[in-house]
């Protein structure tokens, strides 16, 4: 029973492509998650829905655009990959709790190779 | 700026030992601070999370330090074994916030 899931695991492209991230949580959680680790291995977040509202937005490319259909999904479209895009997007879900305030949920991660 | 320092160096102890890491932060007045775990390949696991208010948490073999004068936190892995072997995550959160700032991690090596 996977709680969240990401599709695919690999996608390898070439530059100038546009291509998707698919991400899908079972938890019942209300908010979700896109960041980015690359080479380097930081974690950086990009962006965070909440009741399929945007509520983060950090400073991310207008070629990276999130969509969530409802609460358990929530996709990412890149338009117009670029080399620097090359990372790995993980996918994360969390839902407020006193004890464990805000724990997330991470997906295995999809490593994108733009070429 | 936010920034937040991790033991840059890969951290190798011997089995049985205790393995300490370290989180510095500056910039930032975080009203949580959270530990995760992350395997190769794989997305990073929650095992702790302290207040702002706590100075300290155990949880089984793991126990967590935060020191807001500091600005640090120490993470403790008592009676390491090899299947600890992995990168600690460091995060920060501000109150009611959902935006999370990551550490790069420390990668953890125990040896048999």
């Amino acid at each position: 029973d996977t709680a969240v899931s990401q599709t695919p695991k690999y996608l390898v492209t070439q530059m100038g492509n546009d291509k998707s991230i698919k991400c899908e949580q079972n938890l019942g959680h209300d908010t979700m998650y896109w960041y980015k680790q690359d080479s380097k291995k930081f974690l950086k977040i990009m962006f965070s829905y909440n009741n399929k509202e945007l509520i983060i937005n950090e400073t991310v490319p207008n070629r990276f655009s999130p969509k969530s259909p409802d609460k358990a999904h929530l996709n990412l479209h890149i338009n117009s990959l670029e080399l620097g895009d090359s990372a790995v997007y993980f996918c994360a879900s969390s839902q407020e709790r006193l004890a464990t305030h805000n724990e997330q949920f991470f997906g295995p991660g999809t490593r994108l190779t733009v070429l | 700026s936010q920034k937040i320092e991790q033991n840059s160096e890969a951290l190798n102890i011997q089995e049985g030992k205790t393995a300490t890491l370290t989180c510095n932060y500056t910039n930032y007045s975080p009203a949580y601070l959270q530990w995760y775990r992350q395997d190769p390949g794989r997305g990073p696991v929650f095992l702790l999370l302290i207040r702002e208010n706590e100075k300290e948490k155990r949880k089984e073999r793991l126990k967590v330090t935060f020191d807001t004068t500091l600005k640090q936190s120490l993470f403790h892995i008592t009676a390491s074994q090899p299947a600890d072997s992995a990168t600690y995550l460091c995060a920060l959160l501000n109150t009611g916030g959902f935006k999370t700032i990551f550490g790069a991690g420390t990668r953890l090596f125990v040896k048999a």
